[in-house]
């Protein structure tokens, strides 16, 4: 069985700064997406970014760019420039050809003046 | 462009009251829907998903119960609310992996 297993429950960073959030993930599958999620204090959950398993490249949008180590099994973001904004709870998830997402237990990220 | 509504955003019922929080999205056919709980300051636990018009999957067994009659509406209902009930409440939608949320509805049983 696929799990996500995202091990900071909290981390805080100075505005300006950069932030790396972790998640690892473990499956037997070879062609899978995983995602970042974030959830602001408003509750929307928005999706922040994805990433292929097929693609060597990591993905990026804008501040926000991921490290993906397939044999590893990693999947970081990281959060450059920090905002204020950009305080929120973050889900790390993980998708294959079923119906369902596996999340992560998130990670909340405070981000100060 | 797709969007999702989920109404009521907020809800305050007493113990043993029935529930009925409706979902509904537009722009896209035949998604796949999902209900999803989450307490406070805690993750996302799936509690129904349907691929379809009167398929509904059931991840855990609990005092709730999910409906979709209609290919873009997805209702989640209870006859009797649990205070283990409360909390925040997120209907998804998903064509091919990745998921979309609604804006969530905020339930509290006194």
């Amino acid at each position: 069985a696929q799990t996500v297993t995202q091990s900071q429950p909290e981390m805080s960073v100075q505005e300006a700064e950069t932030v790396t959030l972790s998640c690892t993930y473990d499956t037997s599958e070879n062609n899978y997406y995983l995602f970042w999620y974030k959830q602001p204090p408003s509750r929307q959950m928005i999706l922040v970014i994805r990433q292929e398993a097929y693609k060597q490249q990591n993905a990026t949008e804008n501040r926000f760019s991921v490290n993906f180590q397939k044999a590893a099994k990693s999947f970081s973001l990281k959060i450059s420039d920090s905002q204020l904004g950009d305080t929120a709870m973050y889900f790390c998830a993980f998708g294959y050809n079923t119906d369902k997402l596996i999340f992560g237990t998130g990670t909340r990220l405070q981000v100060f003046p | 462009s797709q969007t999702i509504h989920q109404w009521p955003a907020t809800l305050v019922q007493p113990v043993g009251s029935p529930l009925s929080l409706e979902c509904t999205v537009e722009g896209t056919s035949n998604p796949n829907l999902y209900w999803y709980r989450q307490a406070a300051g805690r993750g996302l636990q799936l509690l129904f998903y349907s691929v379809g018009i009167g398929q509904i999957s059931s991840e855990v067994p609990q005092n709730l119960s999910a409906s979709r009659p209609q290919d873009r509406q997805f209702i989640l209902s209870s006859k009797k609310l649990l205070l283990s009930d409360s909390g925040f409440y997120l209907c998804a939608w998903s064509v091919l992996i990745e998921q979309f949320f609604g804006p969530g509805t905020r339930l509290t049983v006194l």
